[in-house]
């Protein structure tokens, strides 16, 4: 089944030391979000990628990166965690085009725990 | 710019009870999406329902329905004999055409009590 895959489920990482998270997707969308939910928030955005095109949230803290090395793959990189960045972190995905976010397809999400 | 406003933030009710949650938005496009998700306690978002903003028709499925109305910006969504299952947070969000970015209300908090 086509789907948004989100590795790993769980991650636990120490304060300051750099985390990745990965994403894939098998349906060929032209766009990936990330996006970082803490407990009791709403989703919150902070970029997402246009086909190669990334485009930064204003408020999104340099302390995050992201790369897309191809269509199928989007990583979260947290250059130095601290106790502020746990959250469950989203990637979702969508068609894109001039209809917009007209729906997005979510991963199941990776929670990362900073000790 | 674009808003939602989930203005209950928890609600509880007893099982087989209908509940309706409230959402209202903000958008200066005549174009636009609204969705609902749930998010259960083992956090995934799972996709209810999209409306695009040239279609107010009511839409029913099975228990779930949804009361899209333009004059008063809002997109209310009711649960039917509620069920132990429905149990969840539920966020209501907005997409504007030609955006690429969907923007989420702040969610309510939806406990069925058996």
């Amino acid at each position: 089944d086509a789907m948004v895959i989100q590795n790993p489920r769980y991650q636990v990482t120490q304060f300051g030391k750099p985390v990745t998270l990965s994403c894939s997707q098998t349906l060929n969308h032209n766009v990936m979000y990330w996006y970082q939910q803490k407990s009791s928030q709403a989703p919150k955005l902070l970029f997402h990628y246009y086909d190669k095109d990334f485009n930064n949230e204003a408020d999104t803290p340099d302390n995050f990166q992201s790369r897309r090395p191809n269509t199928s793959f989007c990583f979260l990189d947290i250059r130095s965690p601290g106790l502020g960045d746990a959250a469950m972190y989203l990637c979702a995905t969508s068609r894109g085009g001039d209809r917009g976010a007209a729906g997005y397809t979510f991963g199941s999400g990776t929670r990362l725990t900073v000790v | 710019a674009q808003k939602v406003t989930q203005a209950q933030t928890e609600i509880s009710v007893v099982e087989k009870e209908d509940v309706t949650l409230d959402c209202v938005y903000e958008t200066r496009d005549t174009t636009y999406y609204l969705f609902w998700y749930k998010q259960p306690p083992s956090g995934e978002l799972v996709f209810l329902i999209r409306r695009n903003s040239f279609d107010e028709q009511n839409e029913i499925s099975g228990r779930y329905s949804w009361n899209f109305q333009k004059s008063t910006s809002s997109f209310n969504f009711t649960i039917t004999a509620s069920q132990v299952v429905d149990s969840a947070v539920y966020f209501c969000a907005l997409s504007e055409a030609g955006y690429q970015k969907v923007t989420f209300g702040t969610g309510t908090k939806l406990q069925v009590i058996p």
